[in-house]
C-alpha cells in the first residue's frame, strides 16, 4: 500500500527565513510520481511540482526547491527567503504511474510565515 | 488552459435532503475524474474514481448509495450526497485527468457543504 508521511504538522517562521517541509513516502511500485500542492485559505489546491521516480535530479523554481532522495524515500520541499504569501497548507502526494493514478496525500503541513 | 470548475462553491442544506455538486473540465476532455473529501484541518481523502460512461469505483468505506457519482460526459461529473446528515458536512474537491496517457490531474476549487 502507498503511504505519505508529513511529520511536521505545523511550522511557523519569520519572514525571510528559509524553511524545509519534509515528506517521506512508502510504495511497492518501482515507478511512481511524487507531487507537492499548496492549499491557501481559499481552499483551492495549487499544483507546485510533479517528479517522476526515475528522475532524481533536484529542481529549483524561483524561491522553491525540491530534494528527491530515492534512497531514503524522501521528497523534501524548501522555500528560500519565505514571504507572508507563502502561508498555506502544503501537501505531498504520491501516485502510481500506470492504472488509475490515484493520488495518496500526506497529512499536510500548515506553514505560517510571520511578518 | 486545464481549468476545472465546481458548482456550487458552497451550499447549506437541511438534514435528510440531497445535494448535487457538479465538476466540469472547461477546456479539456476528462476521461477520469476523482472526488475527494476534506474535513477541517485534515488531508484529502479519495472517495471515488469515475470514468466517463462507466460506474464509479469507490474507495473502501465510502457508501456508494449515499454518494452517487455520475460521469455522463467527458466534461462533467456529478456527486450527489443523498439524505445528507451533519456528519457529511465537509469540503468536497474534484479533480480531472485528460485523455488516455495524460498524467496531470487538475483540481477544482472545491465545494463546501454544510448540513444543518
Amino acid at each position: 500500500a502507498q503511504k505519505v508521511t508529513q511529520a511536521q504538522t505545523e511550522i511557523s517562521v519569520v519572514e525571510k527565513e528559509d524553511v524545509t517541509l519534509d515528506c517521506v513516502y512508502e510504495t511497492r511500485d518501482t515507478t511512481y510520481y511524487l507531487f507537492w500542492y499548496k492549499q491557501p485559505p481559499s481552499g483551492e489546491l495549487v499544483f507546485l511540482i510533479r517528479r517522476n521516480s526515475f528522475d532524481e535530479q533536484n529542481e529549483i523554481s524561483g524561491r522553491y526547491s525540491w530534494n528527491f532522495q530515492k534512497s531514503t524515500s524522501s521528497f523534501n520541499f524548501t522555500i528560500t527567503a519565505s514571504q507572508v504569501v507563502d502561508s498555506a497548507v502544503y501537501f505531498c502526494a504520491l501516485s502510481e504511474i500506470q492504472g488509475a493514478q490515484k493520488l495518496v496525500f500526506g497529512q499536510g503541513t500548515r506553514l505560517t510565515i510571520n511578518p | 488552459g486545464a481549468v476545472v470548475s465546481q458548482h456550487p462553491s458552497w451550499v447549506i442544506c437541511k438534514s435528510g435532503t440531497s445535494v448535487k455538486i457538479e465538476c466540469r473540465s472547461l477546456d479539456f476532455q476528462a476521461t477520469t475524474m476523482f472526488w475527494y473529501r476534506q474535513f477541517p484541518k485534515q488531508s484529502l481523502m479519495l472517495m471515488a474514481t469515475s470514468n466517463e460512461g462507466s460506474k464509479a469505483t469507490y474507495e473502501q468505506g465510502v457508501e456508494k448509495d449515499k454518494f452517487l457519482i455520475n460521469h455522463a460526459s467527458l466534461t462533467l461529473s456529478t456527486l450527489t450526497v443523498t439524505s445528507a446528515h451533519p456528519e457529511d458536512s465537509s469540503f468536497y474537491i474534484c479533480s480531472a485527468r485528460g485523455l488516455a496517457g495524460a498524467h496531470e490531474q487538475y483540481f477544482g476549487p472545491g465545494t463546501r457543504l454544510t448540513v444543518t
